[in-house]
């Protein structure tokens, strides 16, 4: 089975920072990777699909790249309402629609 | 507007069975793959299951294979999961998730969850 990994676990950053999070499958993927979104006590929201297509209504702070097994989710200037833990997950095959451990977003 | 209601969560002791079933409302039903994920206590997402619009297509993560069974009624609009040989490791917030369709295996609505504990 292909392995999510994302890195790091957590981070803590400054309001207006860049932050970045990467995601890496242990195989090929091509570019069938989406992030999620999911605030304390809350529902997980899609962000991102296909590696890099914002999902409708999301900040254009967010942003996706990567293809194949390295992948990077980008937050241009935190803000105080993206505190969050951010999950990757791929879906190259329905047979695994495997998710990664997440990275929990604080602010410093 | 796109609603999923998950319900049918509660206390289960391990080796018994739960029903869960999600209500679709504001689009249509019969057009989406439909999806459980799970999240345990404090820990990250699981995928469960997935069912392709027609039920043509099926698919289990090996940790509940042979043990929960996915279906959909498209006449009402419904999803449900069928978990049977409960076991402590099932305990979990179970979240009923539109797929964005029968190829694409990303969910892009989700409902509130429904909890499910399994425990003595």
């Amino acid at each position: 089975d292909i392995q999510m990994t994302q890195s790091p676990s957590s981070l803590s950053a400054s309001v207006g920072d860049r932050v970045t999070i990467t995601c890496r499958a242990s195989q090929g993927i091509s570019n069938y990777l989406a992030w999620y979104q999911q605030k304390p006590g809350k529902v997980p929201k899609l962000l991102i699909y296909a590696a890099s297509t914002l999902q409708s209504g999301v900040p254009s702070r967010f942003s996706g790249s990567g293809s194949g097994t390295d992948f990077t989710l980008t937050i241009s200037s935190l803000q105080p309402e993206d505190v969050a833990t951010y999950y990757c997950q791929k879906y190259n095959s329905a047979l695994a629609l495997t998710f990664g451990g997440g990275t929990k977003v604080e602010i410093k | 507007e796109v609603q999923l209601v998950e319900s049918g969560g509660g206390l289960v002791k391990p080796g018994g069975s739960l029903r869960l079933s999600c209500a679709a409302s504001g689009f249509t039903f019969s057009s989406y793959s439909m999806n459980w994920v799970r999240q345990a206590p404090g820990k990250g997402l699981e995928w469960v299951s997935s069912i392709s619009s027609s039920s043509s297509y099926i698919y289990y993560a090996d940790s509940v294979k042979g043990r929960f069974t996915i279906s959909r009624d498209n006449a009402k609009n419904s999803l449900y999961l069928q978990m049977n040989s409960l076991r402590a490791e099932d305990t979990a917030v179970y979240y009923c998730a539109r797929g964005e369709d029968d190829y694409e295996y990303y969910f892009d609505y989700w409902g509130q969850g429904t909890l499910v504990t399994v425990s003595s």
